[in-house]
């Protein structure tokens, strides 16, 4: 069965600086896609980014960048000019490209000091 | 609207009771899943329907709990004789089925309060 793991339950970064949450999985499968999903206190589940495994370049959206090393297992997110709104969990995710099935990792906690 | 709706909102039942949360999943979203959210918590993953396919249900914490989902569209959760540890977020997400790279799109949840 697959596994996603977030070693850093809570994280803490100064406005306006760079912060990598780490995620690392657990599979025997070749076809997969890994997320990670942004939920405010609001609650709503919010897409930040995604990468498919069999592609080798790092996703990037905008602050947003994925280190992803297939080989090792691990997809860490990267946040640059952190923002006060990006204060949050974030859940790394893993979907198998075999039955659908989407696992979540426990999250981590981002707290942004003003 | 165009998301995935979820109610009720909130709910307070009396330990013992019965409760029935239902989903609304985007219209066309073949796949749809059922997780649980522990105050600060992760998501659990609870049960997975896909299409006309026998749904997943290895994540049902107990056979207190059961879902359905019926047309292939709207599915219910139900927990039978509640107990105060199945307070929690329910939150619903779909999908479209067979496009892997393609996210969830998750309800707002249900904030389920047993007394």
């Amino acid at each position: 069965a697959q596994t996603v793991t977030q070693s850093q339950p809570e994280m803490s970064v100064q406005e306006a600086e760079t912060v990598t949450l780490s995620c690392t999985y657990d599979t025997s499968e070749s076809d997969y896609y890994l997320f990670w999903y942004k939920q405010p206190p609001s609650r709503q589940m919010i897409l930040v980014i995604r990468q498919e495994a069999y592609k080798q370049q790092n996703a990037t959206e905008n602050r947003f960048s994925v280190n992803f090393q297939k080989a090792a297992k691990s997809f860490s997110l990267k946040i640059s000019d952190s923002q006060l709104g990006d204060a949050a969990m974030y859940f790394c995710a893993y979907r198998s490209g075999k039955d659908d099935k989407i696992i979540f990792g426990k999250g981590t906690r981002l707290h942004i000091l003003p | 609207g165009a998301g995935v709706s979820q109610s009720p909102s909130n709910k307070v039942t009396e330990k013992g009771k019965d409760v029935e949360l239902r989903c609304d999943p985007i219209s066309g979203h073949t796949a749809l899943y059922w997780y649980r959210q522990s105050l600060g918590q992760g998501l659990e993953f609870l049960i997975y329907f896909q299409g006309n396919s026998a749904p997943d249900k290895s994540g049902l914490p107990s056979d207190r709990f059961s879902a359905e989902r019926t047309g292939g569209s709207v599915s219910t959760l139900t927990i039978q004789r509640t107990q105060q540890e199945d307070s929690a977020v329910y939150l619903c997400a779909s999908s479209i089925q067979g496009l892997s790279n393609q996210p969830q799109h998750f309800g707002d949840g249900t904030r389920l309060s047993i007394l």
